[in-house]
């Protein structure tokens, strides 16, 4: 089956850094590539998304990259803010079957600090 | 429009019982995702429902688990005997078939 990696697990930077997550994936097949934003307490947020026709794909402060021969993925979120603060996950589906059904990495905890 | 709703948002059941989560999708959507996050972890998919049917149910443990999504009323995810590792949070997601899931606010499954 799938299986993505996302790294790094923690992340800290300062107000108005750029903050750059990566994830890699396995399944060759794979053509959809969403980014969730979770809060303590709440349920996962789709803050970007991206499908393997294109290589990068830009909303506000926040982009995501795709290299589908290299198969990996980043997230880029520039002029960071203290309620960026969360914890991001990747993940991937694909191969045939629905965009509901997706295989998500650890996550990463982004600190920002004022 | 409202998002996916989940109820209760949090569970507590004793060793042995039976758990019942329920999901609404947003309107308009017609496929049902389950999911379960255990602590510090990520979240792991358990099912996918359209209405009436189980399309794959493989991230389902094996025993004591079922979903169901009938043709009226909420899908509902349930857990029988449940016993301290369910304790976890369950996350129900719903999609108008080729498009984006959305997430709801989970269900805090605690087992004493």
């Amino acid at each position: 089956g799938e299986n993505v990696e996302q790294h790094p697990s923690t992340l800290s930077v300062q107000e108005g850094d750029s903050a750059v997550i990566k994830c890699t994936y396995s399944d060759s097949a794979s053509n959809y590539f969403p980014w969730y934003k979770q809060e303590l307490g709440k349920g996962p947020q789709l803050i970007i998304d991206i499908r393997s026709n294109v290589g990068e794909k830009k909303d506000q402060r926040i982009a995501v990259t795709l290299n589908k021969t290299a198969k990996h993925f980043s997230l880029h979120i520039t002029e960071t803010q203290p309620e960026d603060s969360a914890v991001y996950f990747c993940a991937v589906a694909g191969g045939g079957t629905s965009y509901g059904k997706l295989t998500f990495g650890q996550g990463t905890i982004l600190t920002v600090h004022p | 429009n409202a998002g996916v709703m989940q109820n209760p948002r949090h569970l507590v059941r004793r060793r042995g019982q039976e758990a019942r989560l329920r999901c609404s999708p947003m309107k308009g959507h017609s496929h049902v995702y389950w999911y379960r996050q255990l602590p510090e972890e990520g979240l792991k998919f358990m099912v996918y429902l359209q209405k009436e049917n189980i399309i794959d149910e493989s991230g389902m443990p094996k025993e004591r688990f079922s979903a169901e999504f009938p043709k009226e009323g909420p899908s509902i995810l349930r857990i029988q005997q449940v016993v301290r590792g369910d304790s976890a949070a369950y996350f129900c997601a719903s999609s108008p078939g080729q498009g984006e899931a959305f997430f709801g606010q989970g269900t805090r499954l605690t087992v004493v």
